[in-house]
């Protein structure tokens, strides 16, 4: 079956400029997380979702960073006024619920702030 | 904090030369701890989850193992096509669905 999806794969703006990055979850799939990661380390926890609203938007950094997910399905990572430091591959991941459920990945989206 | 430390940072192996990769973590009540592969320019890819000391599961060449303090990801025999970022990650008892992740161990193999 189909797994998660980004769009797009790439992206590459100025500084200052907004963003928006897509997340489409493996269907039936109600719990739904971004992940932002830098060159040679892991993946860094930012929010996730359970169903509509946001569970834990602890990692954050801050409120330049905002994501929804208004009917529980796809969501949406927004990023205003960007800094080069925003530069990073964003990636979403699904489960079948919260909790020790397995997290599956999609290919990410690689933010390039110019 | 809560620390995610795997090593080694890289891991050089000839094809046929069996190894370890360690992930060590301070979390304690762990929830889970999850092993992913990721390959350049992909996601991750999911492996195994462990839930308590002395738990095993084993995916063809790999075999992974958990303590109180530390999880091993054995390689068997690997072949080229092992070759990959290996990545672990925990939870904590505290965070519903948040994976915290070690910086990873990138293994190439050679023929």
């Amino acid at each position: 079956g189909a797994g998660v999806s980004q769009t797009p794969s790439n992206k590459v703006t100025e500084k200052g400029k907004y963003v928006e990055l897509r997340c489409d979850p493996i269907s039936g799939h109600t719990a739904l997380y971004w992940y932002r990661q830098s060159l040679g380390q892991g993946p860094e926890f930012l929010i996730y979702f359970q169903g509509t609203g946001a569970a834990d938007d602890s990692g954050l950094p801050n409120d330049r960073f905002f994501a929804v997910r208004p009917e529980g399905s796809v969501s949406t990572l927004k990023i205003q006024r960007t800094e080069r430091g925003d530069s990073a591959v964003y990636l979403c991941a699904s489960s079948q619920t919260v909790g020790t459920d397995t997290q599956y990945f999609g290919p990410g989206t690689r933010l390039t702030v110019l | 904090e809560d620390q995610v430390t795997q090593s080694p940072e890289a891991l050089r192996l000839q094809e046929g030369e069996s190894s370890s990769l360690n992930c060590s973590y301070t979390v304690s009540g762990l929830r889970g701890l999850f092993w992913y592969r990721q390959d350049p320019g992909k996601g991750p890819e999911f492996l195994f989850t462990l839930y308590s000391a002395g738990e095993e599961k084993e995916k063809e060449r790999l075999k992974a193992t958990l303590t109180k303090k530390e999880s091993f990801l054995h390689i068997t025999a690997p072949k080229p096509e092992d070759s990959a970022t290996y990545l672990c990650a925990v939870q904590a008892p505290d965070s519903w669905g948040k994976l915290q992740f070690g910086a990873g161990t990138q293994v190439v193999v050679t023929p």
